[in-house]
């Protein structure tokens, strides 16, 4: 079975650029999660979908978001690019909700903002 | 709040020797807890996860971790450092949903 699959795998952009970031779950998993990762602040929790709703968001400005398609496939999008942007972001797929259906990760998108 | 603390951001061992990583949580109320290990350039993979079914948890690569809740302690530990077990290694805490909170890593290096 494949695994988490996140495209593209390296992403340079530009301050005031918007960017879009696709993650296609294990098939099975209808919940997706993204995170971010970044050498000073660690991994934080973006935001996580559950049959295309948003059933948890995590401290970040409305210039990130999300969406799930039916297919379980998800997309988040960074708008304004800036600086502090730039980090490793993480998806995750799970079957269901809750620590039962653990989180399967893979293996990111590097986003550089120049 | 909840929140994790993993105590010490770089920890270094001898092939053959213990790894003990060390993980504490706070919570208001009794989280699931995980240890995830993430080698370069990838993802996180999961070692193992404490649901409240076992205090003593073991996981793949002979890891295992231990809850302690007068503590609030799920340290991490094998008893023998393989040079492949160089990494970094995260702790995350869950209460509900698909939100974990995470622990700021520890690299663990292996000298032969």
């Amino acid at each position: 079975k494949a695994g988490v699959t996140q495209t593209p795998r390296y992403l340079i952009k530009t301050r005031g650029q918007q960017v879009t970031l696709s993650c296609s779950p294990i098939s099975g998993h209808r919940s997706v999660s993204w995170y971010q990762q970044t050498p000073g602040q660690g991994l934080q929790f973006l935001f996580e979908y559950f049959s295309e709703t948003q059933r948890n968001k995590g401290n970040f400005p409305g210039r990130f978001s999300g969406r799930q398609f039916s297919n379980s496939r998800s997309e988040m999008n960074v708008s304004t690019l800036e600086l502090g942007d730039s980090a490793l972001y993480l998806c995750a797929s799970s079957i269901g909700q809750g620590a039962l259906s653990p989180l399967h990760f893979g293996n990111g998108t590097r986003l550089t903002v120049t | 709040a909840q929140s994790v603390t993993q105590l010490g951001s770089h920890v270094s061992v001898s092939e053959g020797a213990l790894v003990l990583l060390r993980c504490n949580y706070s919570s208001s109320v009794p989280p699931y807890l995980f240890w995830y290990v993430q080698y370069p350039n990838q993802g996180l993979q999961l070692l193992l996860k404490y649901t409240s079914a076992a205090t003593l948890v073991k996981g793949i690569n002979g890891f295992e971790a231990e809850f302690k809740k007068s503590e609030t302690s799920f340290h991490l530990t094998k008893p023998s450092a393989h040079m492949s077990d160089a990494a970094e290694y995260f702790c995350a805490s869950q209460i509900q949903g698909g939100k974990l909170i995470f622990g700021q890593g520890t690299e663990l290096s292996v000298k032969p």
